[in-house]
This record gives C-alpha cells, structure tokens and sequence, in this order.
C-alpha cells in the first residue's frame, strides 16, 4: 500500500526544474506532499482533493491524475533551500493514509 | 496557535531503562501517529490513535513498545528495556480527522548508549 515515489534522488543546480512522481496502487482520494529538511520534522506543502487538480506554492506545484493513481510535484527555479526529501502521503478511499518511499533532493549552486 | 509538540526533544537512555516520549496535538485534533525515523531513511509508521482508542499498531513491535492515548493528557509512546537499535528520531502527527493531513512535531531523539 506504500506509494512508490520516483526517483529516489536527483541533484540540481540552481535555477533548473524538478519533477518528482508518486504512485499509488489503490484508488485515491487525496494527495499530500511534504518536505523534511535534514534533522527536522516533516512540514506539510499542499493537499490535492480532487481528480486532475493543480496546486501551487510559491514556484512548487503539484498535480493529481486520479485515475491513473499519480501525482507529480514540480519544481520550477529550484533555489537552495528547496534541498530536502519530499514526502507524498496519500489517502485511498477507505481513508487509509500512507507516506511514499520519499525522494532526495539537493540543490547545489 | 500551537502546533503539536513533543517533549522531551532528546532523550538519552542506557540499556535496559525506559523510555517515555510525550506528543500534545494540535488543538481540535483528536488523531495521533507516531511514526520512527532511521538516519537517512524514510518514516516508518507505528501506530495510529484516537483518543482513549488503539486504531491500528500494524507498525508496533510486539514486545516492549506501547501506546496510549488517554482523554485527558497527551499521547505516550513508551519503551521499555531499550536496546541500541531503538535510537531513532520519533516523530508524532496530529490530524483532525482520518486520513486527513497530518501536522508534526519537532521529533525526539533517542538515544540508547
């Protein structure tokens, strides 16, 4: 039931973009994203309820395509401080909630 | 406007104590998850309660580690017996509802010498 998040690391340079993926085997009613910077708590980024929705935050949005189980999170301008591992957590349809297998990303100048 | 907290942030235990790591949830939230955190690894679920309620403890190892939830009081992760393997950060989330977003805490981090 764990989602399964693609790739498991990628290094940028500043200013390039980023997608990470998170695939789900069960039907889903919600995706959630988060980011844990190294030694700190995982911090809660954006929610997406509905099929087909797009989010955004600041230059990080995100997408849900509910009928494929998926949801992706871009990345635009990468700057410093978007280094961390980025989280999906979905939610199926039996409210069973579920954090990905977590993607590693560095920014590097 | 406080957040969940967890105390205390580090604990450092010899072999054999106990452990007792304390999560308050956000105020209205009525779902704790505690969850343990390797270095350089991914969250590791544990167990999932509602107030005075054991919703699901698929994650708890059977022996020595327990949870409660009680109506008054903050949640309680307890350890007994530690052992090295134990040192890990633990995080506890609160959610308003099940399966909804789940808002951390800071983490304690134990330590077992």
């Amino acid at each position: 039931q764990q989602p399964v998040q693609s790739p498991q690391a990628v290094i940028l340079r500043e200013g390039e973009d980023a997608v990470i993926n998170c695939s789900s085997s069960k039907a889903l009613y919600s995706v959630h994203w988060y980011r844990q910077k190294h030694g700190e708590a995982p911090v809660f980024l954006m929610i997406l309820l509905k099929g087909g929705e797009q989010k955004g935050h600041d230059k990080i949005s995100a997408s849900f395509n509910e009928k494929k189980q998926q949801s992706s999170l871009y990345l635009t301008a990468s700057q410093l401080s978007y280094s961390g591992t980025y989280f999906c957590g979905t939610e199926d349809t039996g409210n069973q909630f579920y954090f990905g297998t977590g993607t590693s990303l560095t920014v590097i100048p | 406007n406080a957040g969940v907290m967890q105390n205390p942030r580090h604990l450092v235990r010899r072999r054999g104590q106990e452990a007792r790591l304390r999560c308050s949830p956000m105020k209205g939230h009525s779902h704790v998850y505690w969850y343990r955190q390797l270095p350089e690894e991914g969250l590791k679920f544990m167990v999932y309660l509602q107030k005075e309620n054991i919703i699901d403890e698929s994650g708890m190892p059977k022996e020595r580690f327990s949870a409660e939830f009680p109506k008054e009081g903050p949640s309680i992760l307890r350890i007994q017996q530690v052992v090295r393997g134990d040192s890990a950060a633990y995080f506890c989330a609160s959610s308003p509802r099940t399966g909804g977003t789940q808002y951390f805490g800071p983490g304690t981090r134990l330590l077992v010498l």
